[in-house]
């Protein structure tokens, strides 16, 4: 089955302590992007990646880390986090840009909370 | 910069009533234009799209959309509301070099479908 897997689910941690949400997809991708999403708000793009060893700045980038290794895997890294990453995190991958021309897929979401 | 409007945070109609969920952009370019939805504890789904040609856009479950340039509008419709159709619903617009670089979204409008 086509699908994004991210984990964990949901997760709870202190301020400062790192922590990486994994992502994979098993529909041989090349575009993976992680969003936000906060009430009011709607998705906001933290980083994208065209493909392996490619990876750019979203619109909210600050305090956020991704890397692209292989094709299927694209975590986000939160080297030091805060209160106010507390959101919900949204992994999508579509099979190439541009956007328009295929499909984006988006994982269940990440719900984190950073005390 | 793009931006995405959705009017209404909130919309609540009677199952059987029509559903118009309105969404308006700010583009200089032609956009590309979608809309998610959402159901709770899941990931998005993409219900249309449209990209060229037909300004009236069908897609999955019975919902519509019309693409007015002179409106800058992409409003949601559906004839007659499902209880199933309790959602999220997000618009949204691609945004980047011929639309590639990421998917731009309104800030998200819930949808409540009374008995």
């Amino acid at each position: 089955e086509a699908q994004v897997t991210q984990n964990p689910r949901y997760l709870i941690t202190v301020t400062g302590k790192k922590l990486t949400v994994t992502c994979s997809q098993n529909m041989n991708h090349e575009y993976m992007s992680w969003y936000r999403q906060d009430p009011g708000l709607g998705l906001r793009q933290i980083y994208y990646s065209m493909n392996v060893e490619v990876t750019d700045k979203g619109d909210v980038p600050e305090g956020y880390k991704v890397s692209r290794k292989e094709k299927r895997n694209f975590p986000l890294i939160l080297e030091s986090p805060s209160p106010n990453q507390t959101s919900l995190y949204f992994c999508a991958s579509s099979l190439s840009a541009p956007l328009f021309r295929t499909r984006a897929f988006f994982g269940q979401g990440t719900r984190l909370t950073v005390v | 910069a793009q931006s995405v409007t959705q009017l209404g945070s909130h919309v609540s109609v009677s199952e059987g009533a029509l559903v118009l969920l309105r969404c308006n952009y700010s583009s200089s370019v032609p956009p590309y234009l979608f809309w998610y939805v959402q159901y709770p504890n899941q990931g998005l789904q993409l219900l249309l799209k449209y990209t060229t040609g037909a300004t009236l856009v069908k897609g999955i479950n019975g919902f519509e959309a019309e693409f007015k340039k002179s409106e800058t509008s992409f409003h949601l419709t559906k004839p007659s509301a499902h209880m199933s159709d309790a959602a999220e619903y997000f618009c949204a617009v691609s945004e980047g070099n011929q639309g590639a670089q990421k998917l731009v979204f309104g800030q998200g409008t819930r949808l409540t479908i009374n008995p």
